[in-house]
């Protein structure tokens, strides 16, 4: 059975300032994905990124960059110098199945103060 | 841009109603989803359709049921609704394309209260 893990509840933190949004992905797959969504207060989830277990390099656009480590299992998000538009719950899905339909973390609540 | 709509922000509705909950995307993608989100358990998938008239239960169906009829249009069902399926509602579609690895484009959600 798979199992995705985001241990961060939520996560407070100034203007600026970077911060890392971990993720953990346990499954006995050999090769996956993962996504990562973001869902600000209106609600309306968004996709950022999709990448697979066969890249480990760092993906980085703008502000956001990705580091995935298969030997850990652990697939982080780091924004640099947040902004108060970033504060939203932040979301890790691998997908799976038939339709290959997400399986969503509790997710992390990120809250920018100005 | 893909585009997902939901035919309500909010309901509300009261205990035994009949439910119907419409999602329309206007992308032509052959899957479609149902989710509700609750505080603390993120998204949980309660049905899925890869085709017209072709469903697959997720994880959580008891209570809800689906219909397919046209190719962009899914909608979920509660047949006699009770307060625990007070929830936000929240549609997907995607396409199945060569990988089938394809991100899932989302509705804006239904906040659905169950009196």
């Amino acid at each position: 059975a798979q199992k995705v893990t985001q241990a961060q509840t939520e996560i407070s933190v100034v203007e600026k300032e970077d911060v890392t949004l971990d993720c953990v992905y346990e499954t006995r797959d050999t090769t996956y994905y993962l996504f990562w969504y973001k869902q600000p207060p209106s609600g309306e989830l968004v996709f950022l990124i999709r990448r697979n277990s066969f890249d480990e390099q760092n993906e980085i656009s703008g502000r956001y960059s990705w580091n995935f480590q298969k030997s850990t299992s652990s697939f982080n998000f780091t924004i640099t110098a947040s902004q108060v538009v970033d504060s939203a719950v932040y979301f890790c899905a691998p997908p799976s199945g038939s339709a290959r339909q997400l399986t969503f973390g509790s997710g992390t609540q990120l809250t920018v103060l100005p | 841009d893909v585009k997902v709509t939901q035919s309500s922000r909010y309901l509300v509705k009261r205990t035994g109603e009949k439910v119907f909950l419409e999602c329309v995307q206007d992308m032509d993608h052959e899957n479609m989803f149902w989710y509700r989100q609750d505080p603390g358990l993120g998204l949980r998938l309660i049905y899925f359709s890869y085709d017209v008239k072709m469903k697959e239960k997720g994880d959580i169906p008891e209570g809800y049921s689906v219909s397919r009829e046209k190719k962009e249009r899914f909608s979920l069902i509660l047949e006699s609704a009770s307060t625990n399926q007070t929830s936000m509602y929240l549609c997907a579609s995607s396409t199945q394309g060569v990988s089938s690895y394809n991100e899932q484009f989302f509705g804006p959600g239904t906040r659905l209260t169950v009196l």
